[in-house]
């Protein structure tokens, strides 16, 4: 089956604009995750989602950055108002079950650029 | 979540096993050894994963020291499509995030 898909792929954006980025995971997957990825580093997490329930939003380093699952399947990651040090890669990742252990499975990203 | 220590970079022969060592020094009982990789523009991969006995797939083999206190992870047969960023992932049970560090560029050279 299809693995965790997301769009756009690429964005740019000027500083100061709006961006949503969408992530549709695996069929089924219960367990829905974003992270961040600065260029030269490892990805940071940002949000984690048990269907439609944000359990853990910790790692959002701002009120500008906003994460919604509203039926439980696919997911916006929505960052107002964007600054230069927003860009990076942004993963989506979902799991099976919300057990903890589960193996996370992520999509391709996307690199966001604010100019 | 205790702290994982990798080599920045290092080189692997195409055809021979690569041994990816992983030093997590403070690692708890209840903390499983997690490894991950990440070809170039692509998202991390799950490799395997382990607690405290050897693991293996059909991907890779998992050593873990009978202290726990490292680790490390084999490629049995390297080729150039393994070359990536590899994590070595210390992930509390029951904890839902991934801590990734920044890993350990592997590059496999023909």
């Amino acid at each position: 089956g299809a693995g965790v898909s997301q769009s756009p792929r690429y964005k740019v954006a000027k500083r100061g604009q709006d961006v949503a980025l969408r992530c549709d995971p695996i069929s089924g997957h219960v367990s829905l995750f974003w992270y961040q990825q600065a260029l030269g580093q490892g990805p940071e997490f940002l949000t984690y989602f048990q269907n439609e329930a944000q359990l853990d939003k910790s790692g959002l380093p701002s009120d500008r950055f906003f994460a919604e699952r509203p039926e439980g399947s696919v997911s916006t990651l929505k960052i107002q108002r964007t600054q230069q040090e927003d860009s990076a890669v942004y993963l989506c990742a979902s799991s099976a079950a919300g057990t903890g252990q589960e193996t996370q499975y992520f999509g391709p990203g996307t690199r966001l650029l604010v100019l | 979540d205790a702290k994982t220590t990798q080599p920045t970079s290092m080189d692997c022969a195409e055809g021979r096993a690569a041994n990816l060592p992983c030093n997590h020094s403070t690692i708890s009982g209840n903390e499983y050894v997690y490894w991950y990789r990440q070809i170039h523009s692509q998202g991390p991969q799950y490799i395997i994963h382990g607690l405290k006995n050897n693991e293996t797939n059909e991907m890779a083999s998992l050593i873990i020291t009978e202290d726990r206190k490292s680790s490390t992870l084999i490629l049995p047969h390297a080729t150039l499509r393994d070359t990536a960023v590899y994590y070595c992932i210390v992930r509390p049970y029951g904890n839902n995030r991934l801590a990734f560090g920044k890993g350990n560029q592997v590059v496999v050279i023909p």
